[in-house]
């Protein structure tokens, strides 16, 4: 298995649910990532998984959270959204942190927050 | 600090012509650089990688890259173009203070014209 899956394809909620994004890879990867993606712009990175610990935080507000079960799985919980937070989230994994190697991308998450 | 510059964010090409895609990174050790192509409403995939070994990489689809030292340079080349081609490409630089995040440019839009 050498891709990286996201669920759902597309999600719309309203400014007070709460919602979570799931990503999954069986590549035996120790890193993971979450970025969003504004239309027409690169990737923005937000978080990075290393060995399902947090190493870095971009600095992205407390309304996403990311969480790491077990190092296949990486999750982005979300809550009280603002329509700003519309855009396409992308996970990647890549073998390990620690070092300049390629990262693997899912498909993203297309977010629409109302 | 690291960063990458692609030139020009829309280029148009007709079917069959010479693709030519810029990417210029600023790097006080040596660099490694990736290209990835992105197709409407889907995640990134890898088209090369420059890890410091041959400085012409051939990618997936035809691509190709030449790493260019004296011109810090990373162009992306392909010697046909497809209507397939047709994408957004990111050029990434893999941060070398440590954390190894990619520093990715801006994009450009390739456009294939029948």
């Amino acid at each position: 298995d050498t891709e990286v899956t996201q669920t759902p394809k597309h999600l719309v909620m309203g400014m007070t649910n709460k919602k979570s994004l799931k990503c999954e890879q069986h590549m035996g990867h120790r890193a993971m990532y979450w970025y969003k993606q504004k239309a027409k712009k690169p990737p923005e990175l937000m978080f990075v998984y290393s060995y399902e610990k947090l190493s870095i935080n971009e600095s992205v507000p407390s309304r996403f959270s990311p969480e790491c079960p077990n190092s296949s799985l990486l999750n982005l919980h979300l809550h009280a959204l603002q329509p700003e937070d519309s855009a396409l989230y992308l996970c990647a994994s890549s073998p390990r942190a620690g070092g300049p190697n390629e990262q693997f991308f899912g498909p993203g998450t297309r977010l629409t927050v109302l | 600090a690291q960063s990458v510059t692609q030139l020009g964010s829309h280029v148009s090409v007709s079917e069959g012509a010479l693709v030519l895609l810029r990417c210029n990174y600023s790097s006080s050790v040596p660099p490694y650089l990736f290209w990835y192509v992105q197709y409407p409403n889907q995640g990134l995939q890898l088209l090369l990688k420059y890890t410091s070994a041959a400085t012409l990489v051939k990618g997936i689809n035809g691509f190709e890259a030449e790493f260019k030292k004296s011109e810090t340079s990373f162009h992306l080349t392909k010697p046909s173009a497809h209507m397939s081609d047709a994408a957004e490409y990111f050029c990434a630089v893999s941060d070398s203070s440590g954390t190894y995040k990619y520093i990715f440019g801006t994009g450009t839009r390739l456009k294939v014209l029948a």
